[in-house]
């Protein structure tokens, strides 16, 4: 079965510092997408980032960035210069070709001012 | 970019009743619609897939007499909640995908309370 495992339940970061969500996931596919989802308090489901598995370069976006290990089926969100606006839950997700997405269980982040 | 409207985003019930609850692709055609259910502090746990002018493909464990889904036209799915009871109060959430092969745009969510 294809899994999102999301080790880590809680975060926190020091506002403007910068914290890294870990992600992994099985699958026996070589040709997927991954995603970052962004879910605040007011549960709207927002992407922060996505990336290609034929991509060897790691996606960026602003302040957000990944580190994808394909050998190691691991997709880690990096979150620079952490701001208050950053505090919800984080979702990875996976989705093989024209399937659902698969989601993990969430990180959820708190940012300290 | 792409937008999925979602409502209502609130609705309380009555034990017993039905409630629909409407999803919008408002610029792009909505190939696929995923239907999700969330509850609190959880993950989304995917109910079912629909296709558009197709009978919707449910998950292991959902109802599909208790949660109908239509997807009658590109740009509008709709799930019903029938004969509702508390322990459907959750939090329910859509997802549309278009032609592009990648990506899913999510509804803003509804708030299901039976009472």
């Amino acid at each position: 079965a294809q899994t999102v495992t999301q080790s880590q339940p809680e975060m926190s970061v020091q506002e403007a510092e910068t914290v890294t969500l870990s992600c992994t996931y099985d699958t026996s596919e070589s040709d997927y997408y991954l995603f970052w989802y962004k879910q605040p308090p007011s549960r709207q489901m927002i992407l922060v980032i996505r990336q290609e598995a034929y991509k060897q370069q790691n996606a960026t976006e602003n302040r957000f960035s990944v580190n994808f290990q394909k050998a190691a089926k691991s997709f880690s969100l990096k979150i620079s210069d952490s701001q208050l606006g950053d505090a919800a839950m984080y979702f990875c997700a996976y989705q093989p070709g024209n399937t659902p997405l698969v989601f993990g269980k969430g990180t959820r982040l708190s940012v300290i001012a | 970019g792409a937008v999925v409207s979602q409502h209502p985003s609130r609705v309380i019930c009555k034990s017993g009743t039905s409630v629909k609850i409407e999803c919008r692709s408002l610029d792009f055609q909505a190939t696929t619609m995923f239907w999700y259910r969330q509850f609190p502090k959880q993950s989304l746990m995917l109910m079912a897939t629909s296709n558009e002018g197709s009978k919707a493909t449910y998950e292991q464990g959902v109802e599909k007499d208790k949660f109908l889904i239509n997807h009658a036209s590109l740009t509008l799915s709709t799930l019903t909640v029938t004969s509702a009871h508390p322990e459907d109060s959750s939090f329910y959430i859509c997802s549309a995908r278009g032609l592009q092969s990648y990506g899913y745009t999510f509804g803003s969510g509804t708030r299901l309370t039976v009472v």
